[in-house]
């Protein structure tokens, strides 16, 4: 089975453009989380979705950013202006509520390692 | 609401050796908790996790950890250290069944093996 997908791998931008992230989630999961990962603050959970509604965005930094999830299969992460401080590596993740209840583990993609100079 | 402290942003360890990793919790309610791993370039996996029942929890690799209540822990151990164990480690704990089913990770540990 294929496991969460994220495009691009590699972004290098200029500062003030608009970056787009994207993620396939697992198939059948019901959960889509993204996080930020960098050296100095670790991971971060910026927002995270349940059936396509988005539950928390309190980790979302700033207006700069905006997460979307227009169906159960895909979602996107936006920055727009970027600014050099927004390089980081972001994962998209998802889980699944089973039957027995929702284990809260995570299948995470590759990420997407951003570099805006 | 829910967290977690490792202790040693860097741990190193000679093969063959026992490769010991603290992870502290804090939680109202009664947790779960997890052990990923992230080798370089990579996004992170499951190695092991604990929601209920039994308290000492088997992942994949050899590693194995243990859920102690009364110590608010769940450190990661494993007998013998292998070269291909260098990676980096993230305890991460949540409270699915009390509507709260993100994850909260720890800043993270890095596992150094020496030949």
């Amino acid at each position: 089975d294929a496991g969460v997908i994220q495009s691009p791998r590699h972004e290098v931008t200029e500062m003030g453009q608009e970056v787009t992230l994207r993620c396939k989630p697992i198939s059948g999961h019901d959960y889509l989380f993204w996080y930020r990962q960098t050296m100095m603050r670790g991971l971060e959970l910026l927002i995270y979705f349940n059936n396509n509604v988005p539950i928390d965005d309190s980790g979302m930094p700033e207006d700069r950013f905006s997460a979307k999830m227009p169906n159960a299969s895909f979602s996107t992460l936006k920055i727009q202006p970027s600014e050099p401080r927004d390089s980081a590596v972001y994962f998209c993740a998802s889980s699944l509520t089973s039957l027995a209840g929702n284990t809260g583990e995570l299948f995470f993609g590759e990420g997407s390692r951003l570099t805006v100079l | 609401a829910q967290s977690v402290t490792q202790l040693g942003s860097h741990v190193s360890v000679s093969e063959g050796a026992l490769v010991l990793l603290r992870c502290n919790y804090s939680s109202s309610v009664p947790p779960y908790l997890f052990w990923y791993v992230q080798y370089p370039n990579q996004g992170l996996q499951l190695l092991l996790k604990y929601t209920t029942g039994a308290t000492l929890v088997k992942g994949i690799n050899g590693f194995e950890a243990e859920f102690k209540k009364s110590e608010t822990s769940f450190h990661l151990t494993k007998p013998s250290a292998h070269m291909s164990d260098a990676a980096e480690y993230f305890c991460a704990v949540s409270a699915p069944n009390f509507g709260n089913e993100k994850l909260t990770f720890g800043t993270g540990t890095r596992l150094t093996i020496i030949p």
